[in-house]
């Protein structure tokens, strides 16, 4: 069975400053990971996936994430925060074993500050 | 290219009532999956179809059910609704679900609200 766990519910940020979401995952199988973003009112968009291909992934508008298996973290960063990036964050994670059904975290909702 | 489309966007329905939600997946997708978003919550599986066929059910009653047609766009029923079905209800499209690493690609939702 596979399960995702995000640490934080809330994260405040000042603009300009890093940004860290953090997540633990389990898994039986070799996972898929993704990140998405659901702004206000919006679907989902997909920030970055891990494929196996490397441990350090970068995603749209500044993101990375990065894979530690012995830690089974994936840990989402970006250097400095904007205003826009102010929106809820979803971890989640896939099996092909299983069809590739997406397991979700239960959010972290990033606050801004200007 | 259109994205994932859901009809409708927004739905006020009774307590007791029935529903109908409809997603046509990117043309090409091969497969429909649907998800509950609750308030405050991430969203939790309740079906996936490819080539037509159930592939995966999460762990919702019987009263939810869903269908996908030839030309792949898909139907979520709901039957005797309760207050706590209000939620986002979001379709997501795949190429095909047999291949590792395939990303899914998410519509709008449909906004429910059962009074």
């Amino acid at each position: 069975a596979q399960s995702v766990t995000q640490l934080d519910s809330h994260v405040s940020v000042s603009e300009g400053t890093p940004v860290l979401l953090r997540c633990n995952y389990s898994s039986s199988y070799s996972p898929s990971l993704f990140w998405y973003v659901q702004h206000p009112n919006k679907g989902l968009q997909l920030l970055l996936k891990y494929t196996s291909a490397a441990t350090l992934v970068k995603g749209i508008n500044g993101f990375e994430a990065e894979f530690k298996k012995s830690e089974t973290s994936f840990h989402l960063t970006k250097p400095s925060a904007h205003m826009s990036d102010a929106a809820e964050y979803f971890c989640v994670v896939s099996e092909a074993a299983a069809g590739n059904k997406l397991t979700f975290g239960g959010g972290t909702r990033v606050l801004v500050k200007p | 290219d259109a994205g994932v489309t859901q009809s409708p966007t927004h739905l006020i329905k009774t307590r007791g009532q029935h529903v109908t939600l409809r997603c046509s997946p990117i043309s090409g997708h091969k497969s429909v999956s649907w998800y509950q978003q609750v308030l405050g919550q991430g969203p939790q599986f309740i079906f996936q179809y490819y080539e037509k066929e159930e592939r995966g059910r999460g762990n919702f009653p019987d009263r939810f059910s869903a269908r996908q047609f030839p030309n792949y766009s898909s139907e979520l029923n709901v039957n005797a609704l309760l207050l706590g079905d209000s939620a986002l209800y979001l379709c997501a499209s795949s190429p095909d679900i047999l291949v590792a690493n395939t990303e899914a690609f998410f519509g709008q939702g449909t906004r429910l609200t059962v009074v």
